[in-house]
């Protein structure tokens, strides 16, 4: 679905290169998600944002960053890439009334880091 | 005490067969369990969720079967079809948190 979409959708690098992904969504939601997904370890948890201003280290921090430049836009930066961050990455808006929260995932991005 | 763990890591099922992913859990925090459904080239997307007030949710085909006293959950596909092909997590969340623990997943191939 178009409503979260990840640019690039498939990147090549090399070890030591800067690279950014790109999210964003059109579905209003204030939630918004990065995880990785290696074969065998599941899907990670990397950063996660609850609105513009606010910006939270998920299990994996370590090697990224993000920045949220508007609601709809969520991005995830690699400064120094290695090897070991070939891997998918998705996006993920969240919403929902309440306490309960469905995460809707963009198409993904895969990422190799030569 | 973070963590879900998933099993089997893969499954072949004949169609028409039913194929039965299974969970557990530590953390009795843990008050909200989805089921996300992946398919190849796509993010992954809801298929069930479970509270733990009930000890079954069933959505069609899909059946979430849950044991709060083991700590385990798990989901039945009946009569399963080639087009369930597809990668299917398991989740746990506390509510109000607004994330989730997942699963390692379970590649399903189900034959024709």
């Amino acid at each position: 679905d178009a409503d979260v979409t990840q640019t690039p959708r498939n990147r090549i690098t090399k070890t030591g290169k800067r690279i950014m992904l790109e999210c964003s969504q059109t579905k209003g939601h204030d939630r918004m998600y990065w995880y990785r997904q290696d074969p065998g370890l599941g899907l990670r948890l990397i950063y996660y944002s609850f609105d513009v201003k606010d910006i939270n280290k998920g299990e994996i921090s370590d090697g990224y960053s993000v920045s949220r430049q508007a609601q709809a836009k969520f991005s995830l930066s690699l400064e120094s890439a290695i090897p070991n961050q070939t891997a998918l990455y998705f996006c993920a808006t969240g919403e929902g009334a309440g306490r309960y929260n469905e995460q809707f995932f963009g198409p993904g991005t895969r990422l190799t880091v030569l | 005490q973070q963590q879900v763990k998933q099993s089997p890591q893969s499954l072949i099922v004949q169609k028409g067969g039913i194929s039965i992913i299974n969970c557990a859990y530590e953390n009795t925090a843990f008050d909200y369990f989805p089921w996300y459904q992946q398919f190849p080239g796509k993010g992954p997307a809801l298929l069930i969720a479970i509270r733990p007030d009930v000890s079954e949710k069933k959505e069609g085909r899909f059946t979430i079967s849950f044991n709060k006293s083991a700590k385990q959950f798990s989901l039945h596909i009946m009569d399963s079809q080639p087009g369930d092909s597809a990668t299917y997590f398991c989740a746990a969340s506390i509510s109000g948190t607004y994330k989730y623990i997942f699963g390692t997943g379970t590649r399903l191939k189900v034959l024709a």
